[in-house]
């Protein structure tokens, strides 16, 4: 496609349930990152990949968090054993990964809610 | 590390002048980006500044002072669709290629 394309949009799940996330970032992108939004606040880093490789996981809360990409392009963010304070809209992003031009293309965001 | 501070909600009416404030404090960064949200889309770049200065993008403008730590996003002749949250973000030199984001502000245009 020709932006980013994550799914699903919307999850609902209970406490104590692991959830899958994935990102389908634009083609040729070579680095990607996932970034978590609280309802009405700024944008929370978690995780950067440069292929498939991620040079930054200082983002991640716990270890309940892990995320992981492969052939380069897509990625997969997984919540174990969820908890309420994980509800929040999960915010995937891909760039050209060269050089510093501020310019990052978000997708839409999963809109995660854990009952 | 990063701290990047703006005003949390500013109101205006269509045709008018807005100025976002972003405050930082910061180790060293390579430039100072803004970011525009509608509710419930995805954040989209509006511009960057990797010098200081002003950069002009049609009715948006982006102004950055190293010496001042200081940055605004100017929004001109406001129509009721810019009604959102703009985001400044910096991308730190000693963190790779990733943006750190300040906590946003909501703007909202009224008739």
């Amino acid at each position: 496609g020709a932006g980013v394309s994550q799914s699903p949009s919307n999850k609902v799940t209970e406490k104590g349930k692991d959830v899958e996330l994935r990102c389908d970032p634009i083609s040729g992108h070579t680095a990607l990152y996932w970034y978590r939004q609280s309802l009405g606040q700024g944008l929370e880093f978690l995780i950067y990949f440069q292929g498939n490789s991620a040079p930054d996981k200082s983002g991640l809360p716990s270890d309940r968090f892990s995320a992981e990409r492969t052939g380069g392009s897509v990625s997969t963010l997984t919540i174990q054993r969820t908890q309420q304070e994980d509800s929040a809209v999960y915010l995937c992003a891909s760039s050209l990964g060269g050089g510093n031009t501020g310019e990052l293309f978000f997708g839409e965001g999963s809109r995660l809610t854990v009952l | 590390g990063q701290s990047l501070e703006q005003p949390s909600e500013v109101t205006a009416v269509e045709g008018a002048i807005v100025q976002i404030n972003c405050t930082y404090q910061t180790s060293g960064f390579y430039g100072l980006s803004w970011y525009q949200q509608h509710d419930g889309g995805a954040p989209t770049f509006l511009s960057y500044n990797a010098l200081d200065g002003l950069e002009e993008t049609g009715r948006f403008s982006s102004f950055l002072s190293r010496s001042d730590s200081y940055g605004y996003l100017l929004l001109q002749e406001l129509q009721m669709k810019d009604s959102a949250s703009y985001f400044c973000a910096v991308t730190p030199q000693a963190a790779g290629n990733k943006l750190t984001f300040g906590g946003g502000t909501r703007v909202l245009v009224k008739p």
